[in-house]
């Protein structure tokens, strides 16, 4: 267990639905990261939150949203869901500060199917 | 932008023997860090390894190394010892390393290579 807990672990929805992922990052972690991996695509960085505030963004679409609440837990939202959003979503957290080489702890990821 | 290239989708190895997995990257950078990560069929991104861009040393865990050129971008990643366990696809990483930058945090990673051991 890496400390980083993502729910759900699977989820399988219909094209223009709308789902949320949930990710509680590990304790004492102040930065959240969402990332995507997909099989055409790969692994792909969509946004950070660090301390409830949006720090850096990616390949996001605008179909996706992020928050990070004041317990630090963070939800990633996808609306209008379409067949290419099918694929792995990864939360990651690290400490307040990256210092040297310290590394981002990964949650088990939620696999997103849509049908 | 940064980028990260993993040249080789497929890599196999028997089991004992040593397999090399190469990656290359770019960057205008000259603070970085680079790891490589193992995605086994669990998912969960475990870290195997990481390089700091300032340090001439190559990292070493265990049957992990890494051979770090730094002049020409690269970093691959040598398994001694191959073990079944390792069976996994690998990631390789590249993260800034200037603290001020909006996207500190962020990795970049390449697209992966799958690891087959044979017994």
């Amino acid at each position: 267990d890496s400390g980083v807990t993502q729910t759900p672990k699977h989820l399988i929805t219909a094209t223009g639905q709308r789902v949320t992922l949930r990710c509680s990052p590990r304790s004492g972690d102040l930065s959240v990261y969402w990332y995507q991996q997909s099989l055409d695509q790969g692994l792909q960085f969509l946004i950070q939150y660090y301390n409830g505030e949006e720090r850096a963004k990616g390949n996001i679409l605008e179909r996706f949203s992020a928050q990070q609440f004041p317990d630090l837990h963070s939800e990633l939202n996808l609306s209008s869901l379409e067949l290419g959003d099918s694929a792995l979503y990864f939360c990651a957290s690290s400490d307040r500060q990256l210092i040297g080489a310290n590394v981002l702890t990964f949650g088990a990821g939620s696999r997103l199917t849509v049908l | 932008a940064q980028t990260v290239t993993q040249s080789q989708p497929e890599m196999s190895v028997q089991e004992a023997e040593t397999v090399t997995l190469s990656c290359t990257y770019d960057t205008s950078e000259s603070d970085y860090y680079l790891f490589w990560y193992k995605q086994p069929p669990s998912r969960q991104m475990i870290l195997v390894i990481r390089q700091e861009a300032y340090k001439q040393q190559n990292a070493t865990e265990n049957r992990f190394s890494v051979n770090f050129q730094k002049a020409a971008k690269s970093f691959s990643l040598k398994i001694s010892d191959s073990q079944l366990g390792d069976a996994a696809m690998y990631f390789c990483a590249y993260r800034s390393g200037n603290a001020g930058g909006t996207s500190y945090g962020k990795l970049t990673f390449g697209q992966g290579t799958i690891l087959t051991v044979h017994p």
